[in-house]
């Protein structure tokens, strides 16, 4: 079964500087990879996605993140942070046979100015 | 959002009644999901929907049943409500099995 693992629980950088959130996985087969983004109060929107081909991935509001077959990462990134970026962040996996999409436990971004 | 309603959007239902949750797109997308959010534990998968009468286990499905007669509709049936079940759910579309999927805005259930 497939089962994703986000470390932290929460991740404190101030505004400008770079930020990684990590995501560690495990699946049989090739895996897809997501990213969501939730606010407060609101349901969760798709940032990027990893399917096949490039090992870095670019999505929405100036994220991106690397795939690392070895290591079974897909980490999240961003070169300069902002303060708008401060949000609960969930990476995703689903399997090669499709279907299941399964979720970490969620890291909480907090950016302050 | 994506062409999902959930229904309804806030609800508070009494211990051992039973209780369902409506998911409505207009998408057309195959697959449907059923998550619960709750603090400390994440996104868990309840059931899904890969078709018409096409459904499977999630990772928490224990005393939640689901139907799809329609490719527009999922609904979520708590048979016996319980105070654990209190949570926020999510309901989730994608147009196959290997794409992203997008999510309704979440129905919050409250078990007295």
């Amino acid at each position: 079964a497939q089962s994703v693992a986000q470390p932290e629980d929460q991740v404190n950088v101030a505004e400008g500087n770079p930020l990684t959130v990590k995501c560690t996985y495990s699946v049989s087969g090739n895996p897809y990879l997501f990213w969501y983004v939730q606010y407060p109060n609101r349901g969760l929107q798709f940032l990027l996605k990893y399917i096949t081909g490039d090992n870095l991935v670019k999505g929405s509001y100036g994220f991106e993140a690397e795939f690392n077959k070895s290591q079974t990462s897909f980490h999240l990134k961003k070169p300069s942070a902002l303060v708008s970026d401060s949000a609960l962040y969930f990476c995703a996996v689903r399997d090669n046979q499709g279907g299941k999409l399964i979720f970490g436990q969620g890291t909480e971004l907090s950016v302050k100015p | 959002d994506a062409g999902i309603t959930q229904s309804p959007r806030h609800k508070v239902t009494e211990t051992g009644t039973p209780v369902t949750l409506r998911c409505h797109q207009t998408e057309n997308h195959r697959y449907m999901y059923w998550y619960r959010q709750d603090p400390g534990h994440g996104l868990r998968l309840i059931h899904y929907s890969y078709g018409v009468k096409d459904t499977d286990k999630g990772e928490v499905s224990d005393g939640y049943s689901v139907s799809r007669s329609k490719t527009e509709d999922f609904l979520l049936t708590l048979e016996s409500a319980t105070s654990s079940q209190t949570s926020v759910y999510f309901c989730a579309i994608s147009v196959n099995g290997n794409t992203e999927a997008f999510f309704g805005q979440g129905t919050r259930l409250t078990v007295v």
